[in-house]
């Protein structure tokens, strides 16, 4: 089925450690988002990817990487999980134009110790 | 700064009647896009309802409608005929370009 599929849905992890989030969408949409929801701040972007190879901050970008080198897929990368990583991270999709929605995965709940 | 407000952290209706949920926007653009997204317990994000800037006429999909207020850069969410399914947390995000921002949330109780 068409749609943006986020894994893993759950990660425990401890400080220090790598982890790294996967996300996949079979819209083709051009653009993919990363966003942390947080209690009192709602989703912050954390970085965005208008094309394959083309990436760019957001919001909150400080200790994330991200990378596509297909339009499908766009993976976030914490280097050195740390406790204020802890969150629950969405992946999203949009098509090219910025009046049409953000089609969001299910979410990945991040555990750091 | 582009900022989305949401003063009702909390909200509650009776089934079958309606509720009104707030969303007061800042920007200098005169371009975008507002949006109500709809996120029940299972964490999914749901599109609820859009609105473009430029069109004056307040956007209805079913049961939800919308009070858009450009001027005083206000986005209400009215419910009608509220069911037990709409339990959920409401947001607010508007969209200019390549970014979207989002309120802090109303969370929404439906009372049987």
């Amino acid at each position: 089925d068409a749609g943006i599929t986020q894994s893993p849905r759950y990660k425990i992890t401890e400080t220090g450690r790598q982890v790294t989030l996967m996300c996949h969408q079979t819209w083709s949409h051009s653009y993919m988002f990363w966003y942390r929801q947080d209690l009192g701040h709602g989703l912050r972007l954390i970085y965005y990817s208008a094309a394959a190879d083309i990436t760019d901050k957001g919001e909150v970008p400080d200790g994330y990487v991200v990378s596509r080198s297909k339009t499908e897929n766009f993976p976030l990368t914490l280097e050195s999980a740390t406790r204020s990583q802890t969150s629950v991270y969405f992946c999203a999709s949009r098509a090219g134009t910025s009046n049409q929605p953000q089609h969001f995965g299910d979410g990945t709940r991040l555990s750091i110790l | 700064a582009q900022t989305v407000t949401q003063s009702q952290p909390e909200m509650s209706v009776q089934e079958a009647e309606t509720v009104t949920l707030s969303c007061t926007y800042d920007t200098s653009e005169s371009d975008y896009y507002l949006f109500w997204y709809k996120q029940p317990p299972s964490r999914q994000m749901i599109l609820v309802i859009r609105q473009e800037a430029y069109k004056q006429q307040n956007a209805t999909e079913n049961r939800f409608s919308v009070n858009f207020q450009k001027a005083a850069k206000s986005f209400s969410l009215k419910i009608s005929d509220s069911q037990l399914g709409d339990a959920a947390m409401y947001f607010c995000a508007y969209s200019i370009g390549n970014q979207f921002y989002f309120g802090t949330g109303t969370s929404l109780t439906v009372i049987p």
